[in-house]
């Protein structure tokens, strides 16, 4: 079964900018989670989608936004990009994260740099 | 509100064992996750601990106490390749969202 996969892996945007980075889950994962990994911050949550719908947000600005599609594919974009924006930016699949046993699975993310 | 703490370096040497602790504050959670992550790439999941006690698979072992709020991961016999970030992870209940701590990084030495 194919992994979670990611585009474009490798980004450079300038300020002002806008980015829209996309994941495919593993088949049959209706659930998926937007993190952005820096190296002083860890993972931080962004958002999580679950059949098209926004169960959970994270506390960013509402420049980041997302959606997912009905095959459960998911977008993430980010508006007006700031410096501080120069992240990694995982996305992870599971069955559904309602479940305690549900495990994420990452794909490889998407290195974004906003010069 | 929800807070994971990790000794954020340890350095161990190889075929020895290391224990890397998490503690953690939250109202309830559904699960504790352990993951790997090598430079560069994405976190794996090595765990999951949901009731009390050890959970053993191969070189890592992984344990809880809820009570205590508290998590190890044991690795044994350490390899080179161990060398990377361990991430402690909850999932609180009544939410949609994984919270991670911001890792251990171990480094292993010959």
């Amino acid at each position: 079964k194919a992994g979670v996969t990611q585009t474009p892996r490798y980004l450079i945007k300038t300020r002002g900018q806008q980015v829209t980075l996309s994941c495919s889950p593993i088949s049959g994962h209706r659930s998926v989670s937007w993190y952005q990994q820096t190296p002083g911050q860890g993972l931080q949550f962004l958002f999580e989608y679950f059949s098209e719908t926004q169960r959970n947000k994270g506390n960013f600005p509402g420049r980041f936004s997302g959606r997912q599609f009905s095959n459960s594919r998911s977008e993430m974009n980010v508006s007006t990009l700031e410096l501080g924006d120069s992240a990694l930016y995982l996305c992870a699949s599971s069955l559904d994260t309602w479940a305690g046993t549900d495990t994420q699975y990452f794909g490889p993310g998407t290195r974004l740099t906003v010069l | 509100g929800q807070n994971i703490d990790q000794p954020t370096e340890m350095t161990a040497t190889e075929g020895a064992i290391v224990q890397i602790n998490c503690t953690y504050q939250t109202s309830g959670f559904n699960g504790l996750f352990w993951y790997q992550q090598h430079a560069g790439e994405a976190p794996t999941f090595l765990s999951y601990n949901v009731l009390d006690g050890l959970e053993e698979k191969g070189r890592f072992s992984s344990f809880l106490s809820r009570s205590k709020g508290y998590s190890y991961l044991l690795l044994k016999e350490l390899q080179m390749k161990d060398s990377a970030s361990y991430l402690c992870a909850v999932k609180p209940t009544g939410g949609f969202k994984t919270i991670f701590g911001a890792g251990t990084r171990l480094f292993v030495k010959a």
